[in-house]
């Protein structure tokens, strides 16, 4: 047990439809993140929220927002998306944001959703 | 050439080997290093930092080579357990904000 959750564990929509992504870590950590993982590709780190706040976002579509309305929850929004996000779609989070000691940025991830779009 | 740079394997490994592979960088600003575990459809989770003295936890050896931009992880005694995907994690630091940057990742299969 990581002391991360998402739900759902899968999601299938059609690219008109709206969905969102819900994560909430049990850990006591001040940072969370969203990741994308494809097939065959590299995790890629999609948003970062410190104490609340985006730090980091990788020039992701707007079709996707996220939102931290506190430090143990996290969402992603979704909207009008494309068959290409199809994805396993991860949160984590760390005891502290990327700005501060390294040793304090493991992380602990979820156990994903499994979107696919159609 | 791509931030972090991984050998997609897979390493077929008779069970009870030894199996060592390597996970180069390219940013020489890049100041902390991780090797996580993911198995098949399963979220990744943290196997060990590494750190420039080089670290070892059981079974698993880690070993940092800033001279040459690059992490190694050596595993003794392979089990059927091991077999999983190892990512590699190199975390740079920035002014704007730290960067973490993950690898794609190498497959290892234990075979009896």
């Amino acid at each position: 047990e990581t002391g991360v959750t998402q739900t759902p564990r899968h999601l299938v929509m059609g690219m008109t439809n709206k969905k969102s992504l819900k994560c909430e870590q049990h850990l006591g950590h001040n940072a969370m993140y969203w990741y994308k993982q494809s097939a065959k590709k590299p995790l890629e780190l999609m948003f970062v929220y410190s104490l609340e706040e985006r730090v980091e976002n990788n020039s992701v579509p707007s079709r996707f927002s996220p939102e931290c309305p506190n430090s143990s929850h996290l969402f992603l929004h979704l909207h009008t998306l494309q068959p290409e996000d199809s994805a396993l779609y991860l949160c984590a989070s760390s005891q502290d944001g990327p700005r501060l000691l390294a040793e304090r940025n493991e992380q602990f991830f979820g156990p994903g959703t499994r979107l696919t779009v159609l | 050439r791509k931030e972090v740079e991984q050998d997609p394997g897979p390493f077929n490994v008779p069970e009870g080997a030894t199996v060592a592979f390597n996970c180069t960088y390219s940013n020489s600003a890049s100041q902390s290093f991780f090797w996580y575990r993911q198995d098949c459809r399963k979220e990744p989770k943290l196997l060990m930092s590494v750190y420039s003295s080089g670290n070892e936890d059981g079974r698993f050896t880690a070993q940092l080579n800033r001279a040459s931009q690059y992490i190694s992880l050596l595993i003794r005694d392979s089990k059927l357990s091991d077999s999983a995907t190892y990512l590699c994690v190199v975390l740079i630091f920035k002014a704007a904000g730290n960067k973490l940057t993950f690898g794609g990742g190498t497959r290892v299969l234990v075979k009896p």
